[in-house]
């Protein structure tokens, strides 16, 4: 069973339209964020969720917005894409804030 | 601000040798410094970590060596193997603050027969 798992894996889309990728972990762990890798291979936090408490990275463009459904899942949504918005992004989970971060396989995301 | 300064950017290592990996921090609220490893078109993997308390911290052969008062920290893979090529990330969390982990920008080891 997949720990952290992700869809789409990939994903295409012009710019201006709004899209969603989906995380769902079944580790039972409290916490979960997402990153931002560019084509430079830069890790970059976007966002992390723990008990329903979001805490953003202020460089985080407010085009992006993260949903959590349930503790098991964590949705990230965004409008008006550009086409900057062009990176691999990755769901993670941990046990608890600040503990070990296992992360998804990453959705690929590619605006034209 | 990068936070954390990680280097070399690229690293070729015989078979068998030793390839070393170094980071360095200037945040001294850091407390948590683990190591990722992230092979192509995969998501990063969580290798070792380690917690300031220790100078040292050994996992078959990945070795984490932590020196608090130069604020560095590195990391040894001992007889590198082909399978080893990937890109590695050091990383540096706060326990107190935003709990967020601050990535060095990689490096790329390939590990040649």
């Amino acid at each position: 069973d997949t720990a952290v798992s992700q869809t789409p894996k990939y994903l295409v889309t012009q710019m201006g339209n709004d899209k969603s990728i989906k995380c769902e972990q079944n580790l039972g762990h409290d916490t979960m964020y997402w990153y931002k890798q560019d084509s430079k291979k830069f890790l970059k936090i976007m966002f992390s969720y723990n008990n329903k408490e979001l805490i953003i990275n202020e460089t985080v463009p407010n085009r992006f917005s993260p949903k959590s459904p349930d503790k098991a899942h964590l949705n990230l949504h965004i409008n008006s894409l550009e086409l900057g918005d062009s990176a691999v992004y990755f769901c993670a989970s941990s046990p608890l804030l600040g503990g070990e971060q296992y992360f998804g396989p990453g959705t690929r995301l590619t605006v034209t | 601000q990068q936070q954390v300064k990680q280097s070399p950017q690229s690293l070729i290592v015989q078979k068998g040798g030793i390839s070393i990996i170094n980071c360095a921090y200037e945040n001294t609220a850091f407390d948590y410094f683990p190591w990722y490893q992230q092979f192509p078109g995969k998501g990063p993997a969580l290798l070792i970590a380690i917690r300031p308390d220790v100078s040292e911290k050994k996992e078959g052969r990945f070795t984490i060596s932590f020196n608090k008062s130069a604020k560095q920290f590195s990391l040894h893979i001992m007889d590198s193997q082909p399978g080893d090529s990937a890109t590695y990330f050091c990383a540096a969390l706060s326990g107190a603050g935003s709990y967020q982990l601050t990535f060095g920008k990689g490096t790329k080891l390939s590990v040649i027969p």
